[in-house]
């Protein structure tokens, strides 16, 4: 079955620098790539996803890349925010497993003002 | 609007009680989910709604008994949980097959078993 490694799994960056997530996955039949945003007590947000037919795809300051030949995706945050602090899951769904999406251990990330 | 409620927000049950949880989404979704997240791990995948019908059980113990009544309405039934089960449950929609992949979440009941 579908695999997903995350790294790094605690992150912690100056308010203004770049913060980026990097996640594997093991089936290379996977084709649509998510990221969440989990704030303390609050449910996962979808903040950006990706599908296997794209390379890279932005939304202001939040921009995801994937290579589907390594099977790697990355998020990528620029100008880093104190909201931008949360947990962040990124996952993975298989063509053929259409409602099940296979998450990543998360990434804890904090923006220190 | 891409919002799935959830209620209660918070509860606290015995392990001989009975309670449900609830979800609602009005976006049109016609596949909706139930996850279980421990504290610092990802959701868990628990059921599967597709079209009102179950299509998703990941093998979850009978004591969580799912309920889906019509196309925006949610539950999971609970009875004689164990502490273990303490946990946040979350609800999720999203289209189905065919037609969309975003899964939408709620904010989730933090549920704990005494």
């Amino acid at each position: 079955g579908e695999n997903v490694e995350q790294h790094p799994s605690t992150l912690s960056v100056q308010e203004g620098d770049s913060a980026v997530i990097k996640c594997t996955y093991s089936d290379s039949a996977s084709n649509y790539f998510p990221w969440y945003k989990q704030e303390l007590g609050k449910g996962p947000q979808l903040i950006i996803d990706i599908r296997s037919n794209v390379g890279e795809k932005k939304d202001q300051r939040i921009a995801v890349t994937l290579n589907k030949t390594a099977k790697h995706f990355s998020l990528h945050i620029t100008e880093t925010q104190p909201e931008d602090s949360a947990v962040y899951f990124c996952a993975a769904r298989r063509k053929t497993s259409y409602d099940k999406v296979i998450f990543g251990p998360g990434t804890s990330l904090s923006v220190i003002p | 609007d891409t919002e799935v409620t959830q209620t209660p927000k918070h509860l606290v049950m015995g392990m001989t009680n009975k309670k449900s949880l609830k979800c609602e989404q009005h976006m049109g979704h016609r596949a909706m989910y139930w996850y279980k997240q421990k504290a610092k791990k990802p959701p868990e995948l628990m059921f599967v709604y597709s079209y009102e019908k179950l299509s998703i059980n990941e093998s979850v113990p009978s004591r969580f008994s799912p309920e889906c009544p019509n196309s925006s309405l949610l539950n999971l039934h609970l009875h004689a949980l164990q502490p273990e089960d303490s946990a946040l449950y979350l609800c999720a929609s999203s289209h189905p097959k065919g037609t969309g992949y975003e899964q939408y979440f709620g904010p989730g009941t933090r549920l704990t078993v005494t």
